[in-house]
């Protein structure tokens, strides 16, 4: 059965802290995303990665970063966490062009951060 | 930038009737997808589709994809308790692996 794993599914953090977010699956796909979701607004999509070391910024990258240094692996950063980063965090994965399927995302369980 | 919208953003119906989702894109898409969560889940992917004025059938759920790629539905025919939850739509432009998502459509489904 594929997996997205996710790291935390809660979490509460202050003010200015440094916050990471893990996010592993297990199905050799070659993109991965970040998406936060909030009430009204739907899923934005944060950074992306479609390779090892790859990443690109999405719709709302500001005050994120990524790191992707192993394909099955990628992790979101908060250098200094804001109150205005309180949301509900998803990673998800799809196969490259070369892996064939339809492209489907798979999302994992979701992280719920509270930023204090 | 792109941007997906989807109408309506509420939508409470009596079990039984009928209930359609809207979602149009500000740009061409390549292909669209629709995504169900429901409450305290994750999004699980429904279907894909692809071709200009595409329509696929899941049961219940009909899926169509406007003849200019830049609008899509979903129509759940007599809807049951068990189809309670957000849809989203979600497009991506040819040459990008991006996929947008729409605001989502919340279904609550009265027994």
């Amino acid at each position: 059965d594929v997996k997205v794993t996710q790291s935390s599914r809660y979490l509460v953090k202050r003010t200015g802290e440094k916050v990471f977010l893990e996010c592993v699956q297990d199905m050799d796909h070659e993109n991965m995303f970040w998406y936060r979701q909030d009430p009204g607004l739907g899923l934005r999509l944060i950074y992306f990665s479609y390779d090892v070391k790859m990443k690109e910024k999405g719709d709302i990258p500001e005050g994120y970063s990524v790191s992707r240094e192993k394909k099955e692996r990628f992790s979101l950063i908060l250098e200094s966490a804001s109150t205005n980063q309180t949301s509900m965090y998803l990673c998800a994965s799809s196969a490259g062009r070369t892996g064939g399927g339809t492209g489907e995302l798979f999302f994992g369980e979701g992280s719920r951060l509270t930023v204090l | 930038g792109q941007q997906v919208m989807q109408i309506p953003q509420y939508q409470h119906v009596q079990e039984g009737e009928d209930f359609t989702t809207y979602c149009n894109s500000s740009t061409t898409l390549s292909n669209i997808q629709w995504y169900k969560q429901r409450p305290g889940g994750h999004p699980v992917f429904l279907i894909q589709l692809v071709k200009s004025g595409e329509v696929k059938k899941q049961k219940r759920l009909t899926f169509q994809f406007g003849e200019a790629k830049k609008n899509s539905s979903l129509h759940i025919t007599a809807t049951q308790t068990t189809d309670v939850g957000t849809y989203f739509c979600a497009g991506k432009r040819s040459g990008t692996y991006k996929y947008i998502f729409g605001t989502g459509t919340r279904l609550k489904v009265l027994a």
